[in-house]
């Protein structure tokens, strides 16, 4: 069965420093979503991104986070300067078509900030 | 938006034990899906199930989207059920709302 896949498993970063997590969606699937977990809590909603452009984003999705599919395969979410509390487990996702269809998540990327 | 709430918050079995899990959800859905969070994070897709029953071995769920509650069943319970179980919802657009899960602990 397809599955999502994501780069790195575990990223190490000190604050302040960029990252960039990496996700390669499954192959004929037309939405993107990123999600992150902080230790303990709930999944929480980031963006979503359709026809190469962000359809929705949440309020913690400011203006240190960015989205992009830099081919037809990849589709990435950067931090530019991470902080403490960006550390949480990233989760990307994907489905066919919108909210009538299933999400698939990766195993998630976990980023720890020191 | 959308209130997702789940119950129990905690529950622990003994090996070969049955259990229900809820999850009431505030407004219309089109998209109900369960997951179960393993020890190592990984979101195992369970179920889609926005409305009807359906089951896959041991696991059964069963949405009644009218009276805006999911319910999933875990039967004849073993330790690898372990973990979390999240219940999420979406309405119109497409992010999906977690509730804060249930913690399954399965005793030997």
């Amino acid at each position: 069965e397809p599955e999502v896949t994501q780069t790195p498993s575990h990223q190490v970063t000190q604050m302040g420093q960029e990252v960039i997590l990496r996700c390669v969606p499954i192959s004929n699937h037309l939405y993107f979503y990123w999600y992150r977990q902080i230790l303990g809590q709930k999944v929480e909603f980031l963006v979503s991104f359709y026809n190469n452009e962000i359809s929705e984003k949440s309020e913690i999705f400011d203006d240190q986070f960015s989205v992009e599919r830099p081919d037809g395969s990849n589709f990435t979410l950067k931090i530019r300067s991470t902080k403490l509390e960006d550390s949480a487990m990233y989760f990307c996702a994907s489905s066919h078509r919108g909210s009538n269809q299933p999400q698939h998540f990766g195993d998630g990327t976990r980023l720890s900030i020191l | 938006g959308i209130q997702v709430e789940q119950s129990p918050p905690d529950l622990i079995l003994q090996e070969g034990a049955n259990s229900t899990l809820r999850c009431n959800f505030s407004d219309s859905v089109n998209n109900l899906q369960w997951f179960h969070q393993n020890p190592w994070g990984q979101l195992i897709n369970l179920f889609y199930i926005p409305s009807g029953t359906k089951q896959n071995g041991r696991l059964s769920a069963t949405t009644v989207a009218t009276e805006r509650y999911s319910l999933l069943y875990i039967s004849s319970s073993q330790t690898t059920d372990s973990g979390v179980y999240f219940c999420a919802v979406t309405r119109n657009t497409g992010k999906l709302i977690f509730g804060q899960g249930t913690t399954l602990q399965v005793k030997p």
